[in-house]
């Protein structure tokens, strides 16, 4: 079954610091794997999109990697800011129009 | 600012009540989409529309029924909706409707209460 789990469901870190949210997947075929940011009461914000040959791609203090023979991929946030504050969802692309969302970690970034 | 807009922005209506949601996309797109996002759960795909033809229908209750008069709006419309309807509802666009491989942008979404 077509799966995307998120670890952890909810975090909170203090303002400053570093954090990694993991995501696995079960999704076969695999074409890409995406992270998005979602603020509260807003819609999903791509972060980075990664086909199978990537291993890692940034997006100024986001690095996402990703490791095809164990599907799985991390995002790390480097000096976290209070608007990093978000639920951060993780993506697959799998065959012809398929889109496996998982459920999202839950980031709650404090003064 | 993604370039997909959505009104409005929250409304609560009435199990009796009839009501539609818009969405406009300015990205020059030829897919658009409906999802539904409730709490805790993955973002549920409702409907797909590639160049203005419906080309999928998940299993949606006829209560939610959807239109797409050109490649650049979209309209989900209510009437007669269950408390367990109450979600975000989130269009998005896309080049092509093969999501798998296209990226999607989404819209701000509609915050739905039914009371």
């Amino acid at each position: 079954k077509n799966q995307v789990e998120q670890s952890p469901q909810s975090l909170i870190i203090l303002e400053g610091k570093n954090c990694t949210l993991q995501c696995n997947y079960t999704v076969s075929p695999f074409s890409n794997l995406r992270w998005y940011k979602q603020d509260t009461g807003r819609g999903p914000v791509s972060l980075t999109i990664m086909t199978f040959s990537e291993n890692t791609k940034s997006n100024g203090r986001y690095t996402a990697t990703l490791d095809a023979d164990t599907k799985q991929s991390s995002l790390h946030i480097t000096a976290s800011q209070l608007s990093d504050s978000a639920s951060y969802i993780c993506v697959v692309g799998g065959a012809t129009n398929k889109l496996i969302f998982g459920t999202g970690t839950l980031l709650a970034v404090q003064p | 600012e993604t370039g997909v807009t959505q009104t409005p922005r929250h409304l609560v209506m009435g199990m009796t009540n009839k009501k539609s949601l818009k969405c406009e996309q300015h990205l020059g797109h030829n897919a658009m989409y409906w999802y539904k996002q409730s709490a805790k759960k993955p973002l549920e795909l409702m409907f797909v529309y590639s160049l203005e033809e419906r080309v999928e229908n998940n299993s949606v209750p006829s209560r939610f029924s959807p239109e797409c008069p050109n490649s650049s709006h979209l309209f989900l419309h209510l009437h007669t909706l269950q408390p367990e309807d109450s979600a975000l509802y989130l269009c998005a666009s896309s080049q092509g409707p093969d999501r798998g491989a296209y990226e999607q942008y989404f819209g701000p979404g509609t915050r739905l209460t039914v009371t």
